[in-house]
């Protein structure tokens, strides 16, 4: 079946340091991606997306790849800040629509 | 402030008693979904509408219903709870191929 998943479930950075978060995803087909970031109590919350015809999108201190050929896509925080700790999801989203499969999440933690 | 609204944030409450989880957004988004959080299964989507009066299933819509009647509301409403749902709810919305917005989420507890 489709699915879409992450490499690590946890990750430990220190301040400054720029973080890395993987993710896995299975269907081909698969036109839109997003990264999500979940701090306690919270609901996701949007912080890049990207589109099939793209390998790269800066935002913010973020970077979203995307690698088609291995239906890799990751997520670059750089200068990670203790407020950056958090779960991130990455999600995908098939051609037909809106709907979205969520990865299982990372839990990032900055350690100052 | 564009938001996404949840009601309630927390219940407990026992098996069988039908209970609705009010979900309203005021950003006129047409797609609007539910989504369940598990330790360890990530968010999973109990169902979807992309528009009023349209409404499908997700991956997980066993036991739940919703309804569409306005654009901006789509209520969750577990007709015979138990205890296998309780979770954590979200409720999404969003403009068709564009990001989606979460509510803070409403913890459900069912004896």
């Amino acid at each position: 079946g489709e699915s879409v998943g992450l490499h690590l479930p946890t990750l430990s950075v220190q301040e400054g340091d720029n973080s890395i978060i993987n993710c896995a995803y299975s269907n081909s087909a698969s036109d839109y991606f997003i990264w999500y970031k979940q701090e306690s109590g919270k609901g996701p919350q949007f912080i890049i997306d990207i589109r099939s015809n793209m390998d790269k999108r800066q935002g913010q201190r973020v970077t979203v790849l995307l690698n088609k050929t291995v239906k890799h896509l990751s997520l670059q925080i750089a200068a990670t800040q203790p407020g950056d700790s958090a779960v991130y999801f990455c999600a995908e989203r098939g051609a037909s629509g809106s709907r979205l499969t969520f990865g299982e999440g990372t839990q990032l933690t900055v350690n100052p | 402030e564009a938001q996404v609204t949840q009601n309630p944030r927390y219940l407990i409450t026992v098996t069988g008693k039908k209970l609705t989880v009010t979900c309203s957004q005021n950003m006129n988004h047409e797609y609007m979904s539910w989504y369940r959080q598990d330790p360890g299964l990530g968010l999973r989507q109990i169902y979807y509408s992309m528009n009023v009066e349209v409404t499908d299933k997700g991956d997980v819509p066993e036991g739940y219903k919703v309804s569409r009647k306005e654009k901006r509301n789509f209520p969750l409403i577990l007709e015979s709870p138990s205890p296998n749902q309780t979770s954590l709810y979200f409720c999404a919305s969003s403009s068709n191929y564009q990001p989606q917005h979460f509510g803070d989420g409403t913890r459900l507890s069912i004896l």
